[in-house]
């Protein structure tokens, strides 16, 4: 079953504005990853992170890795319609090998 | 460069029906995933090879499942007999992994299933 918990299930926001999620888990993660679905699409690789209290940004996109390894946001600024879609985080358990845990997901819906 | 290719995008079946998906993974890729995504589960890895050979099928639900990969550049996943249940959207995805594995997979646009 999932181990990650991801908040908020969806948002709507106006065109422009700030948007965060994030995900947690009681179990300790050796990576974090942020995907992100378009309709009728896989997931995309957004931003990947290796290092707790690592802070990485990917143009408008900032996520961090908490520094408890349970914990990971995605900040999005400025959002502009494009940014509509499912994100994802998904993380690597520690002693899992290859084996990624996803999140329920983050709709995302961007108001002109 | 073609990504993961998948077939085919849709398929309307009735139940007791084999299925047959298919996946031709990036070309230089070694490893190769399939997931399974559902609004009730989400996204849920299935099984996952790595240069061809299955190194993780814990996920496959039971055994009307199946997953083969003959060569580098093809992947099977059956379904036989199918069920209402097995109704979803069926993702393969693969990546390049040379001991240290970045997590970064490139999914391919799915293959939705729906079983009548």
């Amino acid at each position: 079953g999932q181990q990650l918990n991801q908040s908020p299930q969806s948002m709507f926001i106006q065109e422009g504005e700030d948007v965060s999620m994030n995900c947690t888990s009681s179990s300790i993660f050796n990576t974090w990853l942020w995907y992100k679905q378009d309709p009728g699409e896989g997931p995309v690789l957004l931003i990947a992170l290796y290092k707790a209290g690592e802070l990485t940004s990917n143009g408008r996109l900032t996520a961090q890795f908490g520094i408890t390894r349970k914990d990971s946001f995605l900040n999005i600024s400025a959002s502009i319609p494009s940014d509509v879609g499912i994100y994802f985080c998904a993380g690597q358990l520690r002693g899992s090998a290859r084996q990624l845990t996803f999140g329920s997901g983050t709709q995302l819906t961007v108001l002109p | 460069d073609a990504g993961v290719i998948q077939s085919p995008r849709h398929e309307v079946t009735e139940m007791g029906q084999e299925v047959t998906l298919r996946c031709k993974p990036i070309s230089g890729h070694n490893s190769l995933f399939w997931y399974r995504q559902t609004m009730m589960r989400g996204l849920e890895l299935l099984i996952y090879f790595n240069n061809n050979v299955p190194i993780d099928d814990s996920g496959m639900p039971e055994d009307r499942f199946s997953a083969k990969m003959p060569n580098a550049s093809f992947s099977t996943l059956k379904i036989q007999p199918s069920e209402p249940r097995d109704s979803a959207v069926y993702f393969c995805a693969s990546s390049f992994y040379a001991g240290v594995d970045t997590g970064e997979l490139f999914f391919g646009e799915g293959s939705r299933l729906t079983v009548l």
